[in-house]
């Protein structure tokens, strides 16, 4: 299963509304899950079974979708919030597949 | 609360194999499905192989088949990924990163930095 995430980066000032979408080569039910990556530092997981939220990450973070099409959303861009995401899909677990990131720069 | 310890860098010359540990404190490592990831410098991140809990078996992604093997000692609780036939390219972050089952990994090592040069 490939996942293909859009854009690779984007541009946005503190505040703004962010869309990140991933969209799975076939369909993976809601089995999708979200990070976000800092320079120098592991993965920290935001976001599984698509739509649910990891204990401790900020509500400003959404995600939604099922099937091949799937979105995170950061609802109000904060200055920590730029990063690197990327989708996972867990549908084929424990064969697992990450998406090639999307790298949220400051405007 | 798991912790992930890995080990420290290593520099490695082309043809040579390295082994990446990952110590586990919080739970023992029979509790836990341990996967392996790598990031080559400012790319992203690539899946390598985990252990599957329905038939205790660990699979590896197919680029890596033949050359990877991971390994674990329940006896010190400790995780290990080697790699074998080391070329330029594996020059990489390796992660050892686990979760409950189908729902993401949520917790990772802090990564160990493997550089293949002669």
């Amino acid at each position: 299963i490939q996942l293909t995430q859009s854009p690779s980066s984007l541009s946005a000032s503190v505040g703004d509304r962010v869309t990140i979408t991933c969209r799975a080569s076939q369909g993976i039910s809601s089995y999708l899950a979200w990070y976000q990556q800092k320079p120098g530092k592991a993965p920290k997981l935001l976001i599984y079974a698509a739509s649910t939220l990891q204990s401790g990450v900020p509500s400003r973070f959404s995600g939604s979708g099922s099937g091949t099409d799937f979105t995170l959303t950061i609802s109000s861009l904060q200055p920590e919030d730029f990063a690197t995401y990327y989708c996972q899909q867990l549908n084929s677990y424990p064969r697992l597949t990450f998406g090639g990131g999307t790298k949220v720069e400051i405007k | 609360q798991v912790q992930l310890v890995q080990s420290g860098a290593e520099v490695k010359k082309p043809g040579a194999s390295v082994k990446v540990s990952c110590k586990v404190s919080g739970y023992t490592l029979t509790e836990l499905s341990m996967h392996w990831v790598r990031q080559a410098p400012g790319k992203g991140l690539e899946w390598m192989g985990g252990f599957d809990p329905e038939d205790g078996e660990t699979i590896y992604a197919q680029k890596f088949q033949g050359r990877v093997t991971m390994t674990e000692d329940t006896s010190t609780d400790t995780a290990y990924m080697e790699l074998s036939s080391l070329r330029s390219e594996d020059t990489a972050v390796y992660y050892c990163a686990t979760g409950v089952g189908a729902t993401g990994l949520d917790y990772w090592g802090q990564g160990t930095l493997v550089t293949v040069s002669s």
